[in-house]
């Protein structure tokens, strides 16, 4: 069955610094990977995702991440942090049996962006 | 109006109280979702709708009872609540048959708050 592990729930990091923010996945075929944000009282909103096509996606508000297969890893980077970074992300593996759509999630990383 | 639209956004109702959150989508998906968040706790799937009809129930207590009359609009109606019920609770739809390509798009969510 699919699964995501987010290593850390909580992440700390000063303005400017590198974010980095961990996933690994398992799946027996092969996965579409997510990566989504929440801002408080807000619902998620697509990150990036990847569908089989090239590893190193880039996503929106300058986050990017690279599928990794040897490693089972979708990490999550920005070369720089911004204040207005701080929320909760999500990773996710869609459950690709059949017609399912299936998202399973990860519990989430709560970024906080110190100034 | 475009993407996934919850309303209200915010419910605070008494434990005897009956009330319903509504969930349109504007995409010309055919699967919808009920996710309920609590604080410190994973995203919990609720119910799964592909082309109104029920596929999934995750053991949800009775209290909470889902109404998709169209692939467009998801209703959950709840009564007798518990104040454990208090949560986020998010609204989400896809497009079945993509293999999980594109995951899903969320609303903003209902805040509930029972007293």
């Amino acid at each position: 069955a699919q699964s995501v592990t987010q290593l850390g729930s909580h992440v700390s990091v000063s303005e400017g610094a590198l974010v980095l923010l961990r996933c690994n996945y398992s799946s027996s075929v092969p996965p579409y990977l997510f990566w989504y944000v929440q801002y408080p009282n807000q619902g998620l909103q697509l990150l990036l995702k990847y569908t089989s096509a090239a590893t190193l996606v880039k996503g929106i508000n300058g986050f990017e991440a690279e599928f990794k297969k040897s490693e089972t890893s979708f990490h999550l980077t920005k070369p720089s942090a911004h204040m207005s970074d701080a929320a909760e992300y999500f990773c996710a593996v869609s459950d690709r049996r059949g017609a399912t759509n299936k998202l399973i999630f990860g519990t989430g990383t709560l970024l906080a962006v110190q100034p | 109006e475009t993407g996934v639209t919850q309303t209200p956004r915010h419910l605070v109702m008494g434990m005897t109280n009956k009330k319903s959150l509504k969930c349109e989508q504007h995409l010309g998906h055919n699967a919808m979702y009920w996710y309920k968040q609590s604080a410190k706790k994973p995203l919990e799937l609720m119910f799964v709708y592909n082309f109104k009809e029920q596929t999934e129930n995750n053991s949800v207590p009775s209290r909470f009872s889902p109404e998709c009359p169209n692939s467009s609009h998801l209703f959950l109606h709840l009564h007798t609540l518990q104040p454990e019920d208090s949560a986020l609770y998010l609204c989400a739809s896809s497009q079945e048959g993509q293999g999980g390509m594109y995951g899903y798009t969320f609303g903003s969510g209902t805040r509930l708050t029972v007293v």
